[in-house]
């Protein structure tokens, strides 16, 4: 069955400062990838997805992400956080059997000022 | 239009009570989920329909019931729930269920609390 690991519950960084959150999968063959973000009480929202070719992928408002095929990962990254980046993070993969989303426990990213 | 409407955005109802959620979506999409979140938690798949059809019943309990009417729309019959119950419901959709298609459009949530 495929899984999702997210290792980091919390991370705190300050403004301006760069982001990497972690997120390992467990499964055999490529799976389908994802970063979702959730702001309190609010729905989640896509930041990226990863399917096939370049395994640098670009998302919505300066996140990117890299597939690393050999580390079973797809961390999720940004150059410069911003005070409304603050925020629950959600890895989630879709395998080819399973077909439905599973999501990874989530990191809460804290912005200082 | 490229949003997931739920409604209501909180709902208080006891345990006897019978309420419903609604899901609105006017992107084409053929497949509708619900989804129960928790608090620190991520989201729980309950349902699928794919194509106005029940797909996936990841086995919820008979007091949630959902119904889609058509395409477009997506409800969640409550009946007799427990204070656990108590949680953001989350709709969403896609083009479709296949995986590659399958990328979900969520909408904001409805915040139950059962007394």
């Amino acid at each position: 069955a495929q899984s999702v690991t997210q290792p980091d519950i919390h991370i705190t960084v300050s403004e301006g400062a760069s982001l990497e959150l972690r997120c390992n999968y467990s499964y055999g063959a490529t799976p389908y990838l994802f970063w979702y973000v959730q702001s309190p009480g609010q729905g989640l929202q896509l930041l990226l997805k990863y399917f096939s070719g370049d395994t640098l992928v670009q998302g919505i408002k300066g996140f990117e992400a890299e597939f690393k095929r050999s580390q079973s990962s797809f961390n999720l990254r940004k150059p410069s956080v911003h005070w409304s980046d603050a925020a629950e993070y959600f890895c989630a993969v879709v395998d080819g059997s399973a077909r439905q989303l599973t999501f990874g426990s989530g990191t809460q990213l804290t912005v200082l000022p | 239009d490229t949003e997931v409407t739920q409604t209501p955005k909180h709902l208080v109802m006891g345990m006897t009570n019978k309420k419903s959620l609604k899901c609105e979506q006017h992107m084409g999409h053929r497949a509708m989920y619900w989804y129960k979140q928790k608090a620190k938690k991520p989201p729980e798949l309950m349902f699928v329909y794919s194509y106005e059809k029940l797909s996936i019943n990841e086995s919820v309990p008979s007091r949630f019931s959902p119904e889609c009417p058509n395409s477009s729309l997506l409800n969640l019959h409550l009946h007799a729930l427990q204070p656990e119950d108590s949680a953001l419901y989350l709709c969403a959709s896609s083009q479709d269920s296949r995986p590659g298609a399958n990328v979900l459009t969520f909408g904001a949530g409805s915040r139950l609390t059962v007394l």
